[in-house]
């Protein structure tokens, strides 16, 4: 069964830092990982997604990486601002029948950035 | 905004009482995910609906039941809600096997 682990689970930092987070995965065998961000009370918006066969993605101030191989994924934000403050999570979509229909997500980092 | 929507935004319901959220899936998408999300936690894979037939499901007792109609809008039905039921539950569509989208959620609180 794939445990989805999120290390650290909160995280406080000012203002214009760069920082990462962390996702371990238990089953290699994925057929891709996605980073979302929720907002308090509010649904996922998705962020990026890396395929298996990929090492990373990027979107403007964001990058994922992907070592499957290990089951680690980060999530490297540059220049945190106050915006950027939500819980992120990650999601693991398995390659296995029946895993393949379900994405598998870690309990997310709540991301606090200060002003 | 993911072009997902879901009827109620908030619901309260009693123990006992059965309920029904509605989901409305993206253009395109043929699939449709639901999950729930206890507080503080991540969401927990409920089922998944293709093409009106039911092809996957997570660690959730029979009571938990769905539909998804030809146009791919879905409802997610819960009987005998117990107080753990309270969540906030999400459902999702995609194009089968690609990324999915999620909608806002409904808040469901069983008193």
């Amino acid at each position: 069964k794939q445990e989805v682990t999120q290390i650290p689970a909160a995280l406080s930092v000012p203002e214009g830092e760069n920082l990462v987070l962390n996702c371990s995965f238990t089953d290699s065998a994925i057929y891709n990982l996605q980073w979302f961000r929720q907002d308090p009370g509010k649904g996922l918006t998705s962020l990026l997604l890396i395929q298996s066969s990929q090492r990373e993605q990027t979107s403007g101030r964001l990058n994922a990486s992907l070592d499957k191989s290990s089951g680690r994924s980060t999530l490297y934000i540059a220049a945190s601002q106050p915006g950027d403050s939500a819980t992120y999570l990650c999601a693991v979509r398995g390659a296995k029948d029946g895993s393949a229909r379900q994405l598998t997500f870690g309990s997310g980092t709540q991301l606090t950035v200060l002003p | 905004e993911t072009g997902v929507t879901q009827s109620p935004t908030h619901l309260i319901k009693t123990r006992g009482q059965q309920v029904t959220l509605r989901c409305s899936s993206q253009s395109g998408h043929n699939t449709v995910s639901w999950y729930q999300q206890a507080l503080g936690q991540g969401p927990q894979f409920i089922f998944q609906y293709y093409r009106e037939e039911e092809n996957g499901r997570g660690n959730f007792p029979p009571r938990f039941s769905g539909l998804q109609f030809p146009n791919y809008s879905s409802e997610l039905n819960v009987n005998a809600l117990e107080l753990d039921d309270s969540a906030l539950y999400l459902c999702a569509s995609a194009i089968q096997g690609a990324a999915q989208y999620f909608g806002p959620g409904t808040r469901l609180t069983v008193l």
